[in-house]
Order: C-alpha cells, then sequence, then structure tokens
C-alpha cells in the first residue's frame, strides 16, 4: 500500500517552454500532497505544500509563478514549472500523506528528471 | 530556525560492517522517519518513530528515539552492498511540518 507515481519519469525540453509534472496517490487519498527539488548529492528541498481543493502554501524563496502547483483530488497533484530556464534542471520528487495515526508519514513517487536545454 | 543535523555526511564501508548513523536537533519532534533513497529514485520510508526512548528493528536495522525526542539513531548490522544509498532523517514538528536532515550518503563496498 501507499503507493505514489510520478509522470513523466523524465523530460527534456527547451528553454522558454512549460513543463508538466503529474502527482498521483495509486491507492490512498492523500490528504497532503509535498513537492520537492532535489540537486545532486543533496537532501530533499521542499518547495510547496498542497491541501485538495486550496491553494498551495510555498516555501520562502520559491517563485509561486513560475512554479504553479494544482491539486485538483484527493489523489493528483499537478507541478507545472512555466518558462523553464537551464537553471531549473534537477530532480522534481512529490509526495503524498495521509495523517496515520496522528503523524504524518509521507510516501514518495519515483521523481521526475527535468533537463532544460 | 528548526535544524536538523546528520552524521557522518558520508560513509563508505566493508561489506559485513557495522555502523551507526546520528540525526540531532534543539527541537522537539512528535515523530521522526527514517528514508533511504537510492539514485535517481524517490526516498522510501522505512521507519516512524513515535515515543521518547522507543526502538524499532527492521531485519539488521536497529533504530532508535532519543528520550527527549530530539535525536534519532540508526545502526546497520553486518552492513550489504543492498544497504547502499542515501539515509534521510525527517522529523515532524509541532506545526504538523515536516524537516528533513541533510542525508548521510552510504557506500557498502563488496
Amino acid at each position: 500500500g501507499a503507493v505514489v507515481s510520478q509522470h513523466p519519469s523524465w523530460v527534456i525540453c527547451k528553454s522558454g517552454t512549460s513543463v508538466k509534472i503529474e502527482c498521483r496517490s495509486l491507492d490512498f487519498q492523500a490528504t497532503t500532497m509535498f513537492w520537492y527539488r532535489q540537486f545532486p548529492k543533496q537532501s530533499l528541498m521542499l518547495m510547496a505544500t498542497s491541501n485538495e481543493g486550496s491553494k498551495a502554501t510555498y516555501e520562502q524563496g520559491v517563485e509561486k509563478d513560475k512554479f504553479l502547483i494544482n491539486h485538483a483530488s484527493l489523489t493528483l497533484s499537478t507541478l507545472t514549472v512555466t518558462s523553464a530556464h537551464p537553471e531549473d534542471s534537477s530532480f522534481y520528487i512529490c509526495s503524498a500523506s495521509y495523517g496515520l495515526a496522528g503523524y504524518n508519514e509521507q510516501f514518495f513517487g519515483p521523481g521526475t528528471r527535468l533537463t532544460v536545454l | 530556525t528548526q535544524l536538523l543535523e546528520q552524521s557522518p555526511q558520508f560513509l563508505s564501508i566493508q561489506e559485513g560492517e557495522n555502523l551507526t548513523v546520528y540525526c540531532n536537533s534543539s527541537s522537539v519532534f512528535s515523530s521522526l522517519q527514517w528514508y533511504r533513497q537510492e539514485p535517481g529514485e524517490g526516498p522510501v520510508l522505512l521507519v516512524t518513530v513515535v515515543t521518547g526512548g522507543e526502538v524499532k528493528k527492521l531485519k539488521r536495522l536497529t533504530f532508535q528515539f532519543g528520550d527527549a525526542r530530539k535525536d534519532s539513531s540508526l545502526h546497520i548490522t553486518a552492513a550489504q552492498p543492498g544497504d547502499t544509498g542515501l539515509y534521510l532523517c525527517a522529523g515532524e514538528t509541532s506545526y504538523d511540518k515536516v524537516i528533513f536532515g541533510p542525508g548521510t550518503s552510504l557506500s557498502v563496498i563488496p
């Protein structure tokens, strides 16, 4: 149980284009979904937290107009990187939580490798 | 600013050796998770500890939560190459916010 999928697993795009990444909880309803960015050999950097039907909460320094998050249902959240530039190239990972037993374990997707040329 | 530290940052050991990874903070956590991440993949949840002093075992892995719920350790007995990966601890604060440590990169050499 507690499986999270991401699509696509990797994407290469030209500078200036927009890229959408999907995150789905396959066998549970997620009260909250999280989006992270990870650079090589570094830990996870939280970008934003989203709850179904409400606006995402962005971490300080993360541009909300650049990284658009839509949490349309309890099983789907999307991250759109708008007007992507080479510095946006990174490993993007989502996670989902359903607040079991009063604490929030996060179940992670496999990640999406974005390369902007 | 709440901070979670991990040590060591990097660890390279021979197969069969034992090792301990530490996760420390000045903050109190309502729960703490340990994850393992392999290159190019998402982190996988290993364990959640909730009670101060709690010890949990997962095969050759032993997890301990500090009495004050500010620190935790992960001990691996007889490490195997399959244990190689990035180990991340994550603490849940009283504000339902989860903060991740910087990770410990473990390499087990056959």
